[in-house]
């Protein structure tokens, strides 16, 4: 069976550092997306994960573990417009790159 | 700037009454995909087309159709919405090689 999770809600600081993780288990593995959603719009890509280790842009930062089934995401110096769900993505296999999503987590960034 | 657009961004519709959305791409993107996401939910993949391939979830539900008359259009077709399908429905487009999916803004979707 296909199956992501994550947490539900988190809550952070501005300017503090945060963690979201996600676990996997799917059928196939071809990379971990992360996406951004605010309330009513659109996903917009964060980072893309296919081997393992941190990848870092910017104030975002994505960690992968093909072995544990494990990513997560990092936030430095949040901000107010941080505010957001923040969905995992896995790839599946085939050509046509179907997208697993988790059901996101909705972090809320306290002043 | 290139981009993907969906049209209209706000649907209402009546039970039973037939609605068309809509979503274009200028990102010259090969393959189209179209998600339904409700609220607090991840997005659900419907359908995709590779090219001109139409590729349907096994789990969509016939109610759902939907047509791509050229690259850069797309449309979802709700025959008989029902309560049910009142949702928030995303158009996403990738080119094959590529890893990164582009969504739309949404289609946000009510059935009175």
């Amino acid at each position: 069976g296909q199956n992501i999770d994550q947490p539900t809600e988190m809550t952070a600081t501005e300017g503090a550092i945060v963690q979201i993780n996600c676990t996997y288990q799917t059928s196939g593995f071809n990379g971990l997306f992360w996406y951004q959603q605010h309330a009513g719009e659109a996903p917009t890509f964060l980072s893309y994960n296919v081997l393992d280790g941190l990848e870092e842009k910017g104030r975002f930062s994505s960690f992968l573990s093909r072995s544990k089934g494990y990513s997560y995401l990092l936030l430095k110096e949040l901000q107010m417009k941080d505010s957001a769900s923040y969905l995992c993505a896995v790839k599946g296999g085939g050509a046509t790159n179907k997208l697993i999503f988790g059901t996101g987590t909705l972090l809320a960034v306290q002043p | 700037d290139a981009m993907v657009i969906q049209n209209p961004r706000y649907q209402v519709t009546q039970f039973g009454k037939p609605v068309t959305l809509s979503c274009s791409q200028t990102l010259n993107h090969n393959v189209m995909y179209w998600y339904q996401q409700k609220s607090s939910q991840a997005p659900k993949l419907l359908f995709h087309y590779y090219d001109k391939d139409f590729n349907n979830e096994a789990d969509t539900p016939d109610n759902f159709q939907s047509r791509r008359p050229n690259t850069s259009f797309c449309f979802l077709d709700i025959r008989s919405p029902g309560l049910g399908d009142a949702a928030m429905y995303l158009c996403a487009t990738k080119r094959t090689g590529t890893d990164t999916q582009y969504f739309g803004p949404g289609t946000r979707l009510t059935v009175l």
